[in-house]
């Protein structure tokens, strides 16, 4: 049972460039999310997905697209990057959107040069 | 928007003391509140949630409180020990927002 997994766990990009961010979680949740964490900012939601086939806009989804593949798995696409999108992603899941204990990643640590 | 606040940003104590780190926020109408541990260059660990009808969650040492009225939460920590260093964050679920939103942290270092 590994719970909620990332990848990749680095990566450095240069302006301009493309990546998705993968995430899958082995709990059977309904819910998942996506984070950046930035110091001094705590984490700041920027997708979520509360069920198979539905995606919302978080509190920063600007530079940002997403894909609920299926119930397992959530990626974040990055689809011209910027030196402002430099930050930590975190991936979590719950079973219920919002109500209930959230399992978070491990973490990809993303450098935009 | 909800604000949450976690006050001291960072924390010194000898081991064996009993600590207490606070969160507020600013709407008191949750869902709930989850208090969270995250260890350096590592991902976030739940360690209680306490839904808006509780007063208060306990595993092991740690105690949980919330009171909505004034928008605070506490964790206290009993005995802390070294492997207790980490920063603890909290976490509000708003019900005017499908999203939890997070203080900045405190960071917690237990001296041996």
């Amino acid at each position: 049972n590994a719970g909620v997994t990332q990848t990749p766990k680095f990566q450095v990009l240069k302006t301009g460039q493309s990546m998705t961010l993968q995430c899958a979680q082995d709990m059977n949740h309904n819910s998942m999310y996506w984070y950046r964490q930035d110091p001094g900012m705590g984490l700041r939601l920027i997708y979520y997905s509360a069920s198979e086939g539905t995606t919302d806009k978080g509190e920063v989804p600007n530079g940002y697209n997403v894909s609920r593949l299926n119930k397992r798995e959530f990626s974040l696409r990055l689809e011209s990057a910027a030196p402002s999108q430099t930050s930590v992603y975190f991936c979590a899941s719950s079973e219920l959107l919002a109500a209930d204990t959230q399992y978070f990643g491990p973490g990809t640590r993303l450098t935009v040069l | 928007k909800q604000e949450v606040t976690q006050i001291p940003a960072a924390l010194s104590v000898p081991e064996g003391e009993n600590l207490v780190l606070n969160c507020s926020f600013t709407d008191s109408a949750i869902y709930n509140l989850q208090w969270f541990r995250q260890d350096p260059g590592k991902g976030l660990t739940s360690l209680l949630l306490i839904q808006s009808s509780q007063r208060e969650q306990t595993s092991g040492r740690l105690n949980a409180s919330l009171d909505k009225s004034s928008g605070r939460s506490t964790l206290y920590i009993a005995a802390s020990q070294p492997g207790d260093s980490a920063t603890y964050l909290c976490a509000v679920s708003s019900r005017t927002g499908n999203q939890f939103y997070f203080g900045t942290g405190t960071s917690l270092t237990v001296i041996p």
